[in-house]
């Protein structure tokens, strides 16, 4: 079965300090891995997709790297206006059913302190 | 405005009672997906539409059905509401690339 992991739950960071979380998956063929933001009482904003171990995404304080079991969303010098839940998803590959369906972890709730 | 549209996106309703959300998206899209949220369990899908005339089921259909009325509409419905469908909904749509963009959510609330 598909799975995925996210740690910690909840991460509090005074504003500059850096740190990552975690998404840990288990997927019978990887098509791609996603990460979003979502904020309270709104839809997940998309932020980034992998597709393959190796690779690196990069966009303004956030980087999400992709290993074979794992990906890591590093956020870098954080603002208070950061803070929000991530959430990681992926797709399996294989039948076109099993494609369509992202596998959600339950996100980590990041609070980013002035 | 923006690209993927829910209504409406507060309701409460009670136990037994027929309901129905709404989806609009302009973005051209063919693939359209409802998913629910719930805490501690995380997004779960419940179907999915590839265009008008292709409906599938996702992981937790039962209770449920949906009607694709047009490229850009979709509909969920849930034909007798039960208080453990109280629940986050959220539209997503998906063009040729893999990314699924989502709407903002309807809070429902099944007393």
């Amino acid at each position: 079965e598909d799975q995925v992991t996210q740690s910690p739950e909840a991460l509090r960071l005074q504003e500059g300090e850096s740190s990552s979380l975690n998404c840990s998956y288990t997927v019978s063929g990887l098509r791609g891995l996603f990460w979003y933001r979502q904020d309270p009482g709104k839809g997940p904003e998309f932020l980034f997709t992998l597709y393959s171990a190796g690779e690196e995404k990069e966009k303004e304080r956030l980087k999400a790297t992709l290993t074979k079991k794992e990906s890591f969303l590093h956020i870098t010098a954080p603002k208070p206006e950061d803070s929000a839940t991530y959430l990681c998803a992926v797709q399996a590959g294989g039948t076109q059913g099993g494609s369509e369906k992202l596998v959600f972890g339950k996100g980590t709730k990041l609070t980013v302190n002035p | 405005d923006a690209d993927v549209t829910q209504t409406p996106r507060n309701r409460i309703t009670k136990t037994g009672k027929r309901i129905m959300l709404e989806c609009s998206q302009t973005k051209g899209h063919d693939r359209m997906y409802w998913y629910r949220q719930d805490p501690g369990l995380g997004l779960r899908l419940i179907y999915y539409s590839f265009d008008v005339k292709d409906i599938n089921k996702g992981e937790i259909s039962d209770g449920y059905s949906v009607s694709r009325q047009a490229q850009a509409k979709f509909s969920l419905s849930l034909e007798s509401a039960i208080p453990n469908q109280t629940a986050l909904y959220f539209c997503a749509t998906r063009g040729g690339a893999d990314t699924q963009y989502f709407g903002p959510g309807t809070r429902l609330t099944v007393l």
